[in-house]
Parts: structure tokens; C-alpha cells; sequence
């Protein structure tokens, strides 16, 4: 089972380009999240779904946007980068309902220069 | 804004020795999970509970929630290297969002041989 897969693993960025990290789940979970992983911070949400066609913003959303077509693929889009978005990104699913553990993907470690 | 406190932020003990980390909170919990994050990963879920005053036993890891729903501990009995890593706690709070969970900090546990 892949469970959640991320892609790219790394990535460096140039203040002011955009990029889109990706994430896909092969658990048929309806809920998707993205959170950022700062050190010494903890998880912040930046944007979560409940189902294709639906998302909301989390604690952190200024500079970041989401889409969810399919229940399989939650992208999240950078657009101009800027240093305060280097962090490790990590995206999760979860069935629906309370008291679901979350399965996470093994991030994304974006530096942006 | 609900908050989840967790104590220690850092712990180093030997191999052998036993420790208990604790997470705390001034709201009530419906849920409350447990995650070990080791580098380079994502968070890995440890334990769900929703009861209060439960205790869930994993092999040397107990887990207990307190009987108001405020807090809990995780205890490891006779540490092992293999124990090392990052513990996270995350709660779901009454009149949150469904499915979305609140991360402590966490607790960053070394355990030399």
C-alpha cells in the first residue's frame, strides 16, 4: 500500500516563483490536509478538504492555495514564494468522522532563497 | 483558540531508564492521538483515545487519558534506542471543525545506548 505519496521530496525556490506540490492517496480517504512543520512550532494547517470539490482554510493560508478535483489528488500551490514559506510540508488523509488517526506522506522540505 | 501543551520539549535518558511525557490542554478533548515523527518522516499515529480515564497499552508504551478529557500522558517503560524521535500529541476539540486535529509542539526524546 503507498498510503499518502508526495512529490518532490526537496526543492529550492527562488523568492518571487510559484510551485505545486504535490499529493495523492490510494486509501479512498475523503479528508486531505496540508500543514507546515516549522522547528520548535508543531503542525500548523494551512488548508484541508472534506471531499472533492470542497476545501477551507486552516490556521496558515495567506500565500498558498488548493484544489481538489478527485478524491485521490490534494495539490497545493505556491505562488510567489518568499523566505517566511521554508518549512517542511507535509500532506495527511483521514477517513471522515471523529477520532480517525491521520495518515501523512513524508514531506516535502522546501527552502526558499 | 484551543492550545495543547506539551512537556517536556526536550528529554535524553539512557537506555533502560523509563519517562513519561505529558500533553495538556484548557479545553475538553472528543479525541486525542498520539504520533511518533522520526527525521526525514511524517508523523506516524501511535494511539487514538476518546474516553475518558482510558488506558491503551502498546507493547512498552501506556497511554492514558485523564478522566476530564484535558490531558494525557504517554509513559515508555525501559527506553531503547529504537524509541528516539519526536512525540506528538493532537486533540479534536468539541465545536472544531470535524476531523481536524490540533498538534502540540511535541516531545524530542534521545535515548543513547
Amino acid at each position: 500500500n503507498a498510503g499518502v505519496t508526495q512529490t518532490p521530496k526537496f526543492r529550492i525556490l527562488k523568492i518571487g516563483q510559484s510551485m505545486t506540490l504535490q499529493c495523492t492517496q490510494d486509501m479512498n480517504h475523503n479528508y486531505m490536509y496540508w500543514y507546515r512543520q516549522d522547528p520548535g512550532m508543531g503542525l500548523k494547517l494551512i488548508y484541508y478538504s472534506v471531499g472533492a470539490g470542497i476545501t477551507d482554510k486552516g490556521e496558515v493560508p495567506n500565500g498558498y492555495n488548493v484544489s481538489r478535483s478527485t478524491t485521490e489528488d490534494f495539490p497545493l500551490r505556491l505562488e510567489l514564494a518568499a523566505p517566511s514559506q521554508t518549512s517542511v510540508y507535509f500532506c495527511a488523509s483521514s477517513q471522515a468522522g471523529m477520532g480517525y488517526g491521520y495518515t501523512f506522506g513524508s514531506g516535502t522540505r522546501l527552502t526558499v532563497v | 483558540t484551543q492550545l495543547l501543551e506539551q512537556s517536556p520539549q526536550f528529554l535524553s535518558i539512557q537506555e533502560g531508564e523509563n519517562l513519561t511525557v505529558y500533553c495538556n490542554s484548557s479545553s475538553v478533548f472528543s479525541s486525542l492521538q498520539w504520533y511518533r515523527q522520526e527525521p526525514g518522516e511524517g508523523p506516524v499515529l501511535l494511539v487514538t483515545v476518546v474516553t475518558g480515564g482510558e488506558v491503551k497499552k502498546l507493547k512498552r508504551l501506556t497511554f492514558q487519558f485523564g478522566d476530564a478529557r484535558k490531558d494525557s500522558s504517554l509513559h515508555i517503560t525501559a527506553a531503547q534506542p529504537g524509541d528516539t524521535g519526536l512525540y506528538l500529541c493532537a486533540g479534536e476539540f468539541y465545536g472544531g471543525s470535524q476531523g481536524n486535529l490540533i498538534f502540540g509542539k511535541g516531545t524530542k526524546l534521545s535515548v543513547k545506548p
